[in-house]
């Protein structure tokens, strides 16, 4: 299995509304992302997770909040949301974090696709 | 600073020619160079990789060309084929992250 899945494909709310992204992969892999991408733009780092511990905060506003309930799970609470907050947002996994002797490959998902009014 | 830039933004070939995206980087102590590819309502796929220690490396139609020296590396896809058509990110490694080109909307002609 070489998935990570993530759910909702698709999400409209309210800036004051509160909701969750979830990603789920059973692979293994030792290390979780957030990856927040908008049109035509490459992928942009959000947070990284390591051994269910947050290890990179990509100075993102306090509006998303990460969680990693284990090793297979990783979620995104979102509350408060700015219609620029509008993208699609990638989750992605890899057998460890980056590092000098480890090659890095991202598995990622299909993104859900947020949209706020 | 954090700077990889790609080039083309698109790039339009007929069906069975090639075709070269070109990337460079700022940061000499980077040391692993994926390319992306990204089609039409998925998350981005890994289809080759090179790390530092290589030139070159090739996968059946795709290759990526690193000089280190200048600070660039290259994807090159001969015989395109229209389910080539998608858009390509490169990336580099800046210490523990991977920061990715802006990407190459390629589209292959038949």
């Amino acid at each position: 299995d070489t998935e990570v899945t993530q759910t909702p494909k698709h999400l409209v709310m309210g800036m004051t509304n509160k909701k969750s992204l979830k990603c789920e992969q059973h692979m293994g892999h030792r290390a979780m992302y957030w990856y927040k991408q908008k049109a035509k733009k490459p992928p942009e780092l959000m947070f990284v997770y390591s051994y269910e511990k947050l290890s990179i905060n990509e100075s993102v506003p306090s509006r998303f909040s990460p969680e990693c309930p284990n090793s297979s799970l990783l979620n995104l609470h979102l509350h408060a949301l700015q219609p620029e907050d509008s993208a699609l947002y990638l989750c992605a996994s890899s057998q460890d974090v980056l590092w000098q002797g480890n090659t890095g490959e991202l598995f990622f998902g299909e993104g859900s696709r947020l949209t706020v009014l | 600073g954090e700077n990889v830039e790609q080039h083309p933004s698109t790039l339009s070939v007929q069906e069975g020619d090639s075709a070269v995206i070109k990337c460079t980087y700022s940061d000499s102590a980077s040391n692993y160079f994926p390319w992306y590819k990204q089609e039409l309502g998925k998350g981005p796929q890994l289809i080759i990789d090179i790390r530092s220690n290589v030139g070159e490396k090739k996968d059946q139609r795709i290759a990526v060309t690193l000089n280190k020296t200048a600070k660039h590396f290259s994807l090159h896809i001969t015989e395109t084929q229209p389910e080539d058509s998608a858009v390509y990110f490169c990336a580099v490694s800046y210490g523990n992250k991977l920061v990715f080109g802006a990407g190459t909307i390629l589209r292959v002609k038949s």
